[in-house]
This record gives C-alpha cells, sequence and structure tokens, in this order.
C-alpha cells in the first residue's frame, strides 16, 4: 500500500499569505495524484488532478506540482473560504489511498 | 447536472448488514469509474470500494469479504452491500466518480452507525 504523509498536520495563517502544502508519498505515483478540500459537513472538493490541473471551477491561486513521491498545492493568497481541511490521493496503485490531511485554520 | 444521492445509512448492531444506494443523475453509471469512500466521525478519507464495466471491481483491505459493490445500469444506482459490521466502520459513507483519475463528482454522503 502507497502510504501518502501531509505535511504539516496543522497551519495557521491569515488571509492574504500564501500558502504550499506537502504530500510525500512512500513510493513513486508518477502524476497520478490528486489534491481535495473538505470543509465540515461537506463532501471532499477536488481541486487539483493529474498532480498539476485544475478542476473545473476551482480558482487560479490553486495550484499543484510535483510528481514521483513529491508533491505540492499552493495556494497563492489566502481567502477566508479557503480555511478548510486539505487532502492528497493517489491514483497509481491499488488499493487508493488519501493523505491523513493538513487542517487550514485562520490565524 | 451530474448529481450522487446516497441513501440507506442508519443504526446497527455489529454483526449486521446494511446496503447502501447512490442513485445518479446527469451521467450513466454503465460506462464510469465508481467509488465508495468513507470517513469516520472527526477522522480523514478511506477508500472502501471500486467498480467499473460489469465485472471489474476493488476493495480496500479492511472490508475485502464483508462489503461487496454491484450496480444496477437499469436503474443508474450504485449499491455497497456491508455484512459483518465491525465498530469501526462506523463513518459517513460517500459514492463518487472518478474523472481524470480523480473523485470529481462526490455525493453528500450517508451515515453508518455501528453500535450497540
Amino acid at each position: 500500500e502507497i502510504v501518502l504523509t501531509q505535511s504539516p498536520a496543522t497551519l495557521s495563517l491569515s488571509p492574504g499569505e500564501r500558502v504550499t502544502l506537502s504530500c510525500r508519498a512512500s513510493e513513486g505515483v508518477n502524476s497520478y495524484l490528486a489534491w481535495y478540500q473538505q470543509k465540515p459537513g461537506q463532501p471532499p472538493r477536488l481541486l487539483i488532478y493529474d498532480a498539476s490541473n485544475r478542476a473545473t471551477g476551482i480558482p487560479a491561486r490553486f495550484s499543484g506540482s510535483g510528481s514521483g513521491t513529491d508533491f505540492t498545492l499552493t495556494i497563492s493568497s489566502l481567502e477566508s473560504e479557503d480555511f478548510a481541511v486539505y487532502y492528497c490521493q493517489q491514483r497509481s496503485n491499488w488499493p487508493i489511498t488519501f493523505g491523513q490531511g493538513t487542517r487550514l485554520e485562520i490565524k | 447536472e451530474e448529481q450522487l444521492v446516497e441513501s440507506g445509512g442508519g443504526l446497527i448492531q455489529p454483526g449486521g448488514s446494511l446496503r447502501l444506494s447512490c442513485e445518479v443523475s446527469g451521467f450513466s453509471v454503465r460506462n464510469n469509474y465508481m467509488s465508495w469512500v468513507r470517513q469516520a466521525p472527526g477522522k480523514g478519507l478511506e477508500w472502501v470500494s471500486f467498480i467499473y464495466g460489469a465485472s471489474t471491481t476493488q476493495y480496500a483491505e479492511s472490508v475485502e469479504g464483508r462489503f461487496t459493490i454491484s450496480k444496477d445500469n437499469s436503474k443508474n444506482t450504485l449499491y455497497l452491500q456491508m455484512n459483518s459490521l465491525r465498530v469501526e466502520d462506523t463513518a459517513v459513507y460517500y459514492c463518487a466518480r472518478e474523472v481524470g483519475w480523480a473523485f470529481a463528482i462526490w455525493g453528500h454522503g450517508t451515515m453508518v452507525t455501528v453500535s450497540s
């Protein structure tokens, strides 16, 4: 099973700041890596697929990069609605696995 | 509009069975990659099961042999039959459609509570 490790677990930032979230895979996943945002009481929302492609309707302030084992999600300038939990997920090998999540909190 | 609506959750005793349904609208389950993903209270996301076509299925090790994924193309509905339920199966269960190797469409989930 491919283990995805996200860091940090929690991040406290202010609106307008730039943030980079990390996802490291225990073995290479090529570019089969996605990022999701989840708010309380809601299902996850797809942000990025294939490591760097923004999903439909996702603002340009969200960007993804990486390949192999190291990936990042960057939010260029935080808006109030961006404070949520973020998960990465790999689709390279079975079973499909998710990272444990990074919680983005308002400072 | 593409939409997924789960149902069938509830309170069930350990060892019991439950069948979840996911009604699909706006696209066909026949030729799409569909999965169930669950989330225990206060925890992260865990992929449970996958189905494509007539018989291609995959399961997480934690549910292999106890859960069965299926679909009815005529009803455009996805199912998850859950047997021998355990306390640790307590979670919100989401159905999701894959597009481009990612879960692009999600339902709002149905809560399953396994407790005596």
